[in-house]
């Protein structure tokens, strides 16, 4: 089945700094990359996604990357703010079916 | 739209006893929701597919007698932890995805077990 790695697992920047995090997958038949951001005791909640026909995609501070001959995907946070402290999880999906999802990436942001 | 509500938020309940617990999909049809686990700091980790009108995909290591789910309807799966125990504790979370409409998942707002 899929495997996915997240790195790092833990990230810590200053307020206005970028953050990437970034994530490999095995099966080379995903195509679709969700990133979900995760606050302590909340549901995780979709930030942004890219298919696999698309390379990049970015939403105002954040911007995700795929590609797809190396299986992998990342996920770009410029001028960082505090609220910006949580964690995220990247996934990975065929078609319509079950995502798997990496390990978790802590990101913290120092005022 | 796309809201997910997980019911209760919370509960603890003795060694032994059963626990059920509620997934819905408040303003979309959701022919395919999933349950996961989650450990404090870990990630989702996948228990089961829950489709409707259908028996529900579990993944191998859980046990489909000890955590029996049902979808008997497009806006509503639930999950019941059976002769629960404290090892049973953790975050369970459901999330649906929208029939036909692609592969975005929207979560639930979770649920905090805790088995004495």
């Amino acid at each position: 089945g899929e495997n996915v790695e997240q790195h790092p697992s833990t990230l810590s920047v200053q307020e206005g700094d970028s953050a990437v995090i970034k994530c490999t997958y095995s099966d080379s038949a995903s195509n679709y990359f969700p990133w979900y951001k995760q606050e302590l005791g909340k549901r995780p909640q979709l930030i942004i996604d890219i298919r696999s026909n698309v390379g990049e995609k970015k939403d105002q501070r954040i911007a995700v990357t795929l590609n797809k001959t190396a299986k992998h995907f990342s996920l770009h946070i410029t001028e960082t703010q505090p609220e910006d402290s949580a964690v995220y999880f990247c996934a990975a999906s065929k078609g319509a079916g079950k995502s798997t999802f990496g390990d978790g990436t802590t990101l913290t942001v120092k005022p | 739209g796309a809201v997910v509500s997980q019911h209760p938020s919370w509960v603890i309940c003795k060694s032994g006893t059963s626990v059920k617990i509620e997934c819905r999909s408040l303003d979309f049809q959701a022919t395919t929701m999933f349950w996961y686990r989650q450990f404090p700091k870990q990630s989702l980790m996948l228990m089961a597919t829950s489709n409707e009108g259908s028996k529900a995909t579990y993944e191998q290591g859980v046990e489909k007698d000890k955590f029996l789910i049902n979808h008997a309807s497009l806006t509503l799966s639930t999950l019941t932890v059976t002769s629960a125990h404290p090892e049973d504790s953790s975050f369970y979370i459901c999330s649906a995805r929208i029939g036909g409409a692609g592969d975005t998942q929207y979560f639930g707002p979770g649920t905090r077990l805790t088995v004495l």
